[in-house]
């Protein structure tokens, strides 16, 4: 069965800090992986997106790391800011590239 | 370039009633989604549409839900009669399959969501 998951299921960090958010996945045949940031009371929005060969990729303070061999990931997010409270959620997407595999989401609190 | 539309962004009824919601999706995007997001969860996927085709229902509960994408454009989603574990955000997605590093990866694209409150 094709899951995600995320851990921790909630952190908290104090601004300015450094925080890295993991992502496990069983997802066969694998297409590419993404991590979306949900706000509250919003729709997601991509982060990053990243397919087989790629092992990082960065967005400003965020870096995604991709191991296809033990199958996780992980989003590491540099000196944040208080605007980085939202949810992160780990998408794995399948076969072509339609079919998307949801983590539950990992709940961040930057406080100051 | 206008991003995916929801309408309404809240709706509270009363277990029993009925509740349509709104999607129109990015311009040229062939695929369309319907996700369930019940607080503290990641999204659930209910219904997926590739032009006015349904290529995945496979999750919705068709004793109440139902969705619609007649023009293979916008879309409605109802759900009737309402239970009170219907509370949700209810988020319309689309995409357009791109190419990438010979692999075929379609970028997801999220609506603001559609609040709903059964009491």
């Amino acid at each position: 069965k094709n899951q995600v998951e995320q851990s921790p299921q909630s952190l908290i960090i104090l601004e300015g800090k450094n925080c890295t958010l993991q992502c496990n996945y069983t997802v066969s045949p694998f297409s590419n992986l993404r991590w979306y940031k949900q706000d509250t009371g919003r729709g997601p929005v991509s982060l990053t997106i990243m397919t087989f060969s790629e092992n990082t990729k960065s967005n400003g303070r965020y870096t995604a790391t991709l191991d296809a061999d033990t199958k996780q990931s992980s989003l590491h997010i540099t000196a944040s800011q208080l605007s980085d409270s939202a949810s992160y959620i780990c998408v794995v997407s399948a076969g072509y590239g339609q079919n998307f595999v949801f983590g539950p989401g990992t709940r961040l609190s930057a406080l100051p | 370039e206008a991003g995916v539309a929801q309408s309404p962004r809240y709706k509270i009824i009363e277990k029993r009633q009925s509740v349509a919601f709104w999607c129109n999706p990015i311009s040229g995007h062939a695929t369309l989604y319907w996700y369930q997001q019940i607080l503290g969860q990641g999204p659930k996927l209910l219904i997926q549409f590739q032009n006015n085709g349904v290529v995945d229902d496979s999750q919705l509960p068709k004793d109440r839900f139902s969705a619609e994408r007649l023009k293979g454009v916008d879309s409605t989603l109802k759900i009737q009669p309402a239970k009170l574990e219907d509370s949700a955000v209810y988020l319309c997605a689309s995409s357009l399959r791109v190419k990438t590093s010979g692999s075929s990866s379609g970028e997801l694209f999220f609506g603001e969501g559609s609040r709903l409150t059964v009491l």
